[in-house]
């Protein structure tokens, strides 16, 4: 099955700074890329995907880059706020989960992303 | 409603005592997921249902685990006999379309604590 790592498991900046979070994957069939951010008490919640179709997709001071020959997916966040302090996830999904495509995600372990006034 | 609800917020149960928890998906949603969120890191798949059909329940960790949607909307999550590791975040997550990729809609989960 599929396997993501996420790097780095924390990340400090100072506001207005950039933030960057990388992940790998393993199973060359997955073609879609979410990420979530996850607030304290609350279910995560989605702030831009990727499909494997494209390379870069952007979203105001979002933006998510895609090597799949690297099998490496990355998450960019410009000019940070502090609110956007919270955990963030990658995923990817398992094409070959039984031969169905719904959407079943595998989740990176999360980055704890602190935004420092 | 307006999002995907799950009750109760917060459960704490003794070791051995059986739990249901609930998920109300998003009006009209075909598809239905449950996570399970351990303390730190990310969520894991445990099964999914596509309307009232029960697709893959391939991550449901043991045989107390048990997930049904009779009529295609509101979800159960029942875990018998409950145990420590047993202990985490049941995320539950819905999307209008089935067999292709979207982000689908997380509710804010229900916290277990098996004591």
């Amino acid at each position: 099955g599929e396997n993501v790592e996420q790097h780095p498991s924390t990340l400090s900046v100072q506001e207005g700074d950039s933030a960057v979070i990388k992940c790998t994957y393993s199973d060359s069939a997955s073609n879609y890329f979410p990420w979530y951010k996850q607030e304290l008490g609350k279910g995560p919640q989605l702030i831009i995907d990727i499909r494997s179709n494209v390379g870069e997709k952007k979203d105001q001071r979002i933006a998510v880059t895609l090597n799949k020959t690297a099998k490496h997916f990355s998450l960019h966040i410009t000019e940070t706020q502090p609110e956007d302090s919270a955990v963030y996830f990658c995923a990817a999904s398992d094409s070959n989960a039984g031969g169905t495509s719904y959407g079943k995600l595998t989740f990176g372990q999360g980055t704890i992303l602190t935004v420092h006034p | 409603g307006a999002g995907v609800s799950q009750s109760p917020r917060y459960k704490v149960a003794k070791r051995g005592q059986d739990v249901a928890l609930r998920c109300d998906p998003i009006s009209g949603h075909v598809s239905l997921f449950w996570y399970q969120q351990a303390l730190g890191q990310g969520p894991e798949f445990l099964t999914y249902f596509q309307n009232e059909a029960q697709l893959d329940k391939s991550g449901l960790p043991s045989d107390r685990f048990f997930a049904e949607r009779p009529e295609g909307s509101v979800s159960t999550l029942k875990i018998q006999r409950t145990q420590q590791e047993d202990s985490a975040v049941y995320l539950c997550a819905s999307s209008p379309i089935h067999g292709t990729y979207y982000g689908y809609t997380f509710g804010s989960g229900t916290r277990l604590t098996v004591v």
